[in-house]
């Protein structure tokens, strides 16, 4: 079965400092890896995807690992903001469908 | 408008009605996916249609009916539905379906069945 798990399920941090999220899963047979930010009662804004064939990829802040091999990824946010306070959702893309994990609910205080 | 786009936004149904839901996207994508996020549960896939026709069909029950018209527009036929189906719906469309394509979602509907 294929899965996908997130760890920690809750995350909260002084402004600043610099966090890592972890994403494991089950199959290692995937196409991409996507991590997502979710505001409260909206809808995904996708933040950095990774193909199966690379190793890491960065967006600003932010920097997005990939170990097919071990069936894991982790999400650095560097010197964190209030306003990355958010959830953050892994993705594992297999054939047609992206398996979520439950997501790391971050709060970053000021 | 840009992006993908649904409606409504909130939506409260008794268990007899009918209602839909609406997703359109102006991406020019062809690949579009129902999703049903319930609370604290992952994610979960529903219906994924490429160029139209249905290609994924993750085990949902038949009071959900998708129907895609166009590549552009997706809807999702609601009835006789049960309390434990109140979720948020989300949306999605990619250039195609896999194939290592970002998905891009919108802003979804929140769904209370009463």
């Amino acid at each position: 079965k294929q899965e996908v798990t997130q760890i920690p399920a809750a995350l909260s941090v002084p402004e600043g400092e610099n966090l890592v999220l972890n994403c494991s899963f089950t199959d290692s047979a995937i196409y991409n890896l996507q991590w997502f930010r979710q505001d409260p009662g909206k809808g995904l804004t996708s933040l950095l995807l990774i193909q199966s064939s690379q190793r890491e990829q960065t967006s600003g802040r932010l920097n997005a690992s990939l170990d097919k091999s071990s069936g894991r990824s982790t999400l650095y946010i560097a010197a964190s903001q209030p306003g990355d306070s958010a959830t953050y959702l892994c993705a594992v893309e297999y054939g047609n469908k992206l398996v979520f994990g439950a997501g790391t609910i971050l709060r970053v205080k000021s | 408008e840009t992006g993908v786009t649904q409606t409504p936004r909130h939506l409260v149904m008794g268990m007899t009605n009918k209602k839909s839901l609406k997703c359109e996207q102006h991406l020019g994508h062809n690949a579009m996916y129902w999703y049903k996020q319930s609370a604290k549960k992952p994610l979960e896939l529903m219906f994924v249609y490429s160029l139209e026709e249905r290609v994924e069909n993750n085990s949902v029950p038949s009071r959900f009916s998708p129907e895609c018209p166009n590549s552009s527009h997706l809807f999702l036929h609601l009835h006789t539905l049960q309390p434990e189906d109140s979720a948020l719906y989300l949306c999605a469309s990619s250039p195609y379906p896999g194939q290592a394509y970002e998905q891009y979602f919108g802003p979804g509907t929140r769904l209370t069945v009463t």
